[in-house]
């Protein structure tokens, strides 16, 4: 079975700041990510999905993650976070969709 | 289009007592999974319901157990409630196998 490791469970920012939020899965032949947002006391959100193609995926509210094969990795980045974006973050990989621990984004004004 | 929905939103239950949740999976969706998050802890995944058959089972014990009915709603069944159980149970479905989830709001559970 595939694993997941969020190296970072807590990730403090000021507002306007860039952010990077790691992800690092075990390898695999074929390997499909994700990222999933949790806002407090909601249920999980999709943030943005790799399954093939391009290997830099967008979601709508400016984060990206690269899917990076020799490094098993897909980490989530902002050029420039917002105070509304202080949540949970979750990454994924897809076989019996196994989560990461989570990484706390917290953003300061 | 609805979204997935659960029930209830809160529940409170005492060690060794049975409980059931529900999940009214997405129009469209046959596939429906269930996990456990623990406070702190990313889901875990407790199983899987495709077409009204288990299609996978994480590590969990039989006392957790599940059902998918004709219209893909979904019930996950916990027996003997222990103290561990406590945890917010999402449910996820799907339009099918293989295909991205989308998440309900989950059920909090809390076992005293």
């Amino acid at each position: 079975a595939q694993s997941v490791t969020q190296l970072d469970s807590q990730v403090p920012v000021f507002e306007e700041a860039p952010v990077e939020l790691r992800c690092n899965y075990s390898s695999s032949v074929s390997v499909y990510l994700f990222w999933y947002v949790q806002y407090p006391n909601q249920g999980l959100q999709l943030l943005l999905k790799y399954l093939s193609g391009s290997t830099l995926v967008e979601s709508i509210n400016g984060f990206e993650a690269e899917f990076n094969k020799s490094q098993t990795s897909f980490h989530l980045r902002k050029p420039s976070v917002h105070i509304s974006d202080t949540a949970e973050y979750f990454c994924a990989v897809k076989d019996d969709m196994r989560f990461g621990a989570g990484t706390r984004l917290t953003v300061k004004p | 289009e609805t979204g997935v929905t659960q029930s209830p939103t809160h529940l409170i239950k005492t060690r060794g007592q049975q409980v059931t949740l529900r999940c009214s999976s997405q129009s469209g969706h046959n596939t429906v999974s269930w996990y456990q998050q623990a406070l702190g802890q990313g889901p875990q995944f407790i199983f899987q319901y495709y077409r009204e058959e288990e299609n996978g089972r994480g590590n969990f014990p039989p006392r957790f157990s599940g059902l998918q009915f004709p219209n893909y709603s979904s019930e996950l069944n916990v027996n003997a409630l222990e103290l561990d159980d406590s945890a917010l149970y999402l449910c996820a479905s799907s339009v099918g196998l293989g295909e991205t989830q989308y998440f309900g709001p989950g059920t909090r559970l809390l076992v005293l």
